[in-house]
């Protein structure tokens, strides 16, 4: 089974700033990993399949990028919406798995 | 508006059985894998199960092997869970999921607001 490790685990951030959060696998996995965006008490949303694609109606200020081992999920500047918890997910092997998620907190 | 609704979820002892639903509209569903991923209370995401759009490929995490089985009923546009032996690891929100095509199925764009199953006695 591949092992997603996302860090860190806690981004205390402000509003305009940059955040970055890292995955890593635990072996290749090529371009296949996806992000997502979860609230609390709702469902997760996909932001970024295959490594840097945007899925649709999510705003540019979202990006991803990385292979192999190594990703990262960007937003460029933080809007009040943005603070949540984001999780990893890789494709490349069964079984499907997800990282154990960062939370993007307001400082 | 393209919707997933899951239901089914409840209470049950440990042991025992359920079935989970899940209702699509206002999309193809036959065209679509489809998935069901949980997440236990205060925990993170874990995928359990997919099948194929045709229901002839199923997947499934190793701890559910031969106690959860995937279905679907392109007829009624619906997607089933039968979940069976349930122990207190089992208890979690699941979420049926869509797979996007791009990705054979294996990433996730349209999700339900989930199902809560607690096993407990």
């Amino acid at each position: 089974e591949i092992v997603l490790t996302q860090s860190p685990a806690t981004l205390s951030l402000s509003p305009g700033e940059r955040a970055t959060l890292s995955c890593r696998a635990s072996q290749s996995i090529s371009i296949y990993l996806a992000w997502y965006q979860q609230k609390p008490g709702q469902p997760p949303r996909l932001l970024i399949f295959d490594a840097s694609y945007r899925a649709t109606g999510i705003p540019a200020r979202f990006s991803g990028s990385g292979s192999g081992t190594d990703f990262t999920l960007t937003i460029s500047s933080l809007e009040p919406e943005d603070f949540a918890v984001y999780y990893c997910q890789q494709r490349s092997n069964w079984p499907l798995t997800f990282g154990g998620g960062t939370k993007v907190e307001i400082k | 508006e393209v919707q997933l609704v899951e239901s089914g979820g409840g209470l049950v002892q440990p042991g025992g059985s359920l079935r989970l639903s899940c209702a699509a509209s206002e999309f193809t569903f036959s065209s679509f894998w489809m998935n069901w991923v949980r997440q236990a209370p205060g925990k993170g995401l874990e995928w359990v199960a997919n099948i194929k759009e045709d229901g002839s490929e199923k997947h499934y995490v190793d701890s559910v092997k031969g106690q959860f089985t995937i279905s679907r009923d392109n007829a009624k546009n619906s997607l089933y869970l039968q979940m069976n032996s349930l122990s207190a690891d089992d208890t979690a929100v699941y979420y049926c999921a869509r797979g996007v095509p791009a990705t054979r199925g294996e990433a996730f764009d349209i999700w339900g607001q989930g199902t809560m199953v607690t096993v407990s006695s």
